[in-house]
């Protein structure tokens, strides 16, 4: 049984580019959440999606955004990269307002240069 | 807003100790609790889950315990061991179908 896949596992952008990291969830699941990680510090919630929408969304600017596919896998992009993006970005996925937790994937490390 | 806090931020014991993490959360209302583990550079391994309706929770060597009232959670490692380095992480789902996470306490088990 496949857990969370992220791809890629690390990436290097200059700043201002764009990006784009790619989650396909736990099989059975429907619901993705992305969070990012900044050295040192606990994840932070960015959005989640289900039935292709996105449902909540934490304090990040909108220049960071998402999609869900039908198959329930997403993506998460981000705009005009700032240094201060620089961080692992952790894809979480689960059953839609289900009990039973979350399951992480192993993250994309993005360093903004 | 739940805020969540985790004690100590590092601690670092010998071999064969056990050991107690803390978890405190402020907004009691919560669905349920998880604790992870992160290894450096890595993604997150989801210890154990517990229930709002729930005590404790035990798999192996661990075992983690809530108490809603007074907004706490901890985590117990017995007989500690080189390889349960890492970091932990707990995280308190409060609804709305996401997670709040303290910034994790670092472990180093020495030999």
């Amino acid at each position: 049984d496949a857990g969370v896949t992220q791809s890629p596992t690390h990436l290097i952008k200059t700043r201002g580019q764009q990006v784009t990291l790619r989650c396909s969830p736990k099989s059975g699941h429907d619901t993705v959440s992305w969070y990012q990680q900044a050295l040192g510090q606990g994840p932070q919630f960015i959005f989640q999606y289900y039935e292709e929408e996105e449902r909540q969304r934490g304090n990040f600017p909108d220049r960071f955004s998402g999609h869900q596919f039908p198959n329930y896998s997403s993506e998460l992009n981000v705009n005009a990269l700032l240094l201060g993006d620089s961080a692992l970005y952790l894809c979480a996925s689960s059953l839609w307002e289900s009990i039973y937790g979350y399951t992480f994937g192993s993250g994309t490390r993005l360093t903004v240069v | 807003k739940q805020e969540v806090t985790q004690i100590p931020a590092a601690l670092s014991v010998p071999e064969g100790e056990n050991l107690v993490l803390n978890c405190s959360f402020t907004d009691s209302a919560i669905y349920n609790l998880q604790w992870f583990r992160q290894d450096p550079g890595k993604g997150l391994t989801s210890l154990l889950l517990i229930q709002s309706s729930q005590r404790e929770q035990t798999s192996g060597r661990l075992n983690a315990s809530l108490d809603k009232s007074s907004g706490r959670s901890t985590l117990y490692i017995a007989a500690s061991q080189p390889g349960d380095s890492a970091t932990y992480l707990c995280a308190a789902n409060s609804g709305y179908s996401t997670l709040t996470f303290g910034k994790g306490t670092m472990l180093l088990v020495s030999p």
